[in-house]
């Protein structure tokens, strides 16, 4: 059975840019989960998708918006992109919504310059 | 949200020597894992516990939901343990997300 797959690896963006990270769950499950991973602020919640509607939703500025497919791949996006954006973007899949386990995709490293 | 503490922040070990990592938590939970970071940035699942205690290989978990804590034994420990150990949570108010541990950076020295 697959992983989560999460594409691309790696990214290079200029201040100002957007960007779309895209998220693929294992087969079979629903929810998909965002994180930011940053030294200075550790795994932070971004947003939570099940069965295409935003459930949940982080403490982050609206230029970080999401969506989620009828076959549960999610999307994320980047708006005008500023230096504190360069992160580990880390996307969960779960078979439920709640009180199951999650697992995560390698991570899209982003670099803004 | 829920605050969670993991301690030690960092553990300097020598190969073949066992380690315990602790993971407190403030308010009741309904799912509690733990994951291994790999160097490539990966979080590796070692244990879904909200409660009891489990083994895989050397390593085991106990969580006590009732006194929030939940506890990660790494016996005879290897290099290839080196890592950041993340704990993390979640409850049903709160859906799917999870609230993560600022981590263990583990250290482990042949």
């Amino acid at each position: 059975k697959a992983g989560v797959t999460q594409t691309p690896r790696y990214l290079i963006k200029t201040r100002g840019q957007q960007v779309t990270l895209s998220c693929s769950p294992i087969s079979g499950h629903r929810s998909v989960s965002w994180y930011q991973q940053t030294p200075g602020q550790g795994l932070q919640f971004l947003f939570e998708y099940f069965s295409e509607t935003q459930r949940n939703k982080g403490n982050f500025p609206g230029r970080f918006s999401g969506r989620q497919f009828s076959n549960s791949r999610s999307e994320m996006n980047v708006s005008t992109l500023e230096l504190g954006d360069s992160a580990l973007y880390l996307c969960a899949s779960r078979q439920l919504q709640e009180n199951t386990e999650a697992f995560f995709g390698q991570g899209t490293r982003l670099t803004v310059v | 949200g829920i605050q969670v503490e993991q301690s030690p922040p960092d553990l300097i070990l020598q190969e073949g020597a066992n380690s315990t990592l602790r993971c407190n938590f403030s308010d009741s939970v309904n799912n509690l894992q733990w994951f291994h970071q790999n160097p490539w940035g990966q979080l590796i699942n070692l244990f879904y516990i909200p409660s009891g205690t489990k083994q895989n290989g050397r390593l085991s978990a106990t969580t006590v939901a009732t006194e929030r804590y939940s506890l990660l034994y790494i016996s005879s420990s290897q290099t290839t343990d080196s890592g950041v150990y993340f704990c993390a949570v979640g409850r049903g108010s709160t859906l799917g997300r999870l609230y993560f541990g600022r981590g263990t950076q583990l250290t482990v020295w042949p």
